[in-house]
């Protein structure tokens, strides 16, 4: 059963494109929704969401959460060739035990070509 | 430098062995994860420990098996019983907020180890 659901699972676009990258959920106790970029190795983090239609920026990248349709968007503007990673959407949620944990997507891969 | 550190980077195994992968932070974080990656999976949570000497199964533990004497280490064994062992595996580190507090915990990532069954 599938707790995070991202889509597209793949895109390719051209340098310069504007891309959303979308990320669903469904868990119980939600504390926060995070993204990262996977690129060879290490995921790196991007954004962590907490609160409701509050965006958060960094450059050329954007997210924003909303809790009411249990989503979030990832935007990438100007796109650029190192902007090809898998990202990654996960939901931190606590757990019966009363510890939090992390929930994973399966990735979007996005491929930037020159 | 602080960060997460894991080793060895590639690691190759016979069918029965087990295999210790390492996992070392000095970021001074009380809870730390192991994950497994497989193409097209995401990641997915193998086991998570929130305190030294204590740690939880995750959603795939069979297989593996963990310990926790150290704040700074969480080693992974692989053992001869996970049937599809080849992945590459990720570990994780986080502050652990008490959850009354209300404060999520970002994690952060090691290099990753990817392991290879011949």
């Amino acid at each position: 059963e599938d707790k995070v659901v991202q889509s597209p699972l793949s895109l390719v676009v051209h340098e310069g494109d504007t891309v959303t990258l979308n990320c669903s959920y469904e868990v119980t106790n939600f504390r926060s929704l995070l993204w990262y970029k996977q690129e060879k190795k290490a995921p790196t983090f991007l954004f962590m969401l907490t609160s409701s239609g509050i965006e958060k920026k960094s450059g050329r990248l954007s997210s924003i959460l909303d809790k009411k349709e249990l989503s979030s968007i990832l935007n990438i503007t100007a796109t650029q060739t190192g902007d090809s990673a898998i990202y990654l959407c996960a939901v931190a949620y606590v757990t019966q035990g009363g510890s939090e944990k992390l929930v994973f997507g399966k990735g979007t891969k996005l491929t930037v070509n020159p | 430098d602080g960060g997460i550190t894991q080793s060895p980077k590639y690691l190759f195994r016979k069918e029965g062995q087990n295999v210790t992968l390492s996992c070392e932070q000095n970021l001074n974080h009380d809870a730390m994860y192991w994950y497994r990656q497989d193409p097209g999976q995401g990641l997915r949570l193998i086991y998570y420990s929130q305190i030294v000497n204590d740690f939880q199964k995750g959603d795939i533990a069979e297989g593996y098996s963990v310990s926790r004497e150290k704040k700074e280490s969480f080693p992974l064994t692989v053992t001869s019983a996970q049937k599809n062992p080849t992945a590459f595996y990720l570990c994780a580190s986080s502050i652990a907020h008490s959850i009354l507090a209300g404060v999520s915990n970002e994690q952060f990532f090691g290099p990753g180890t990817r392991l290879t069954v011949l």
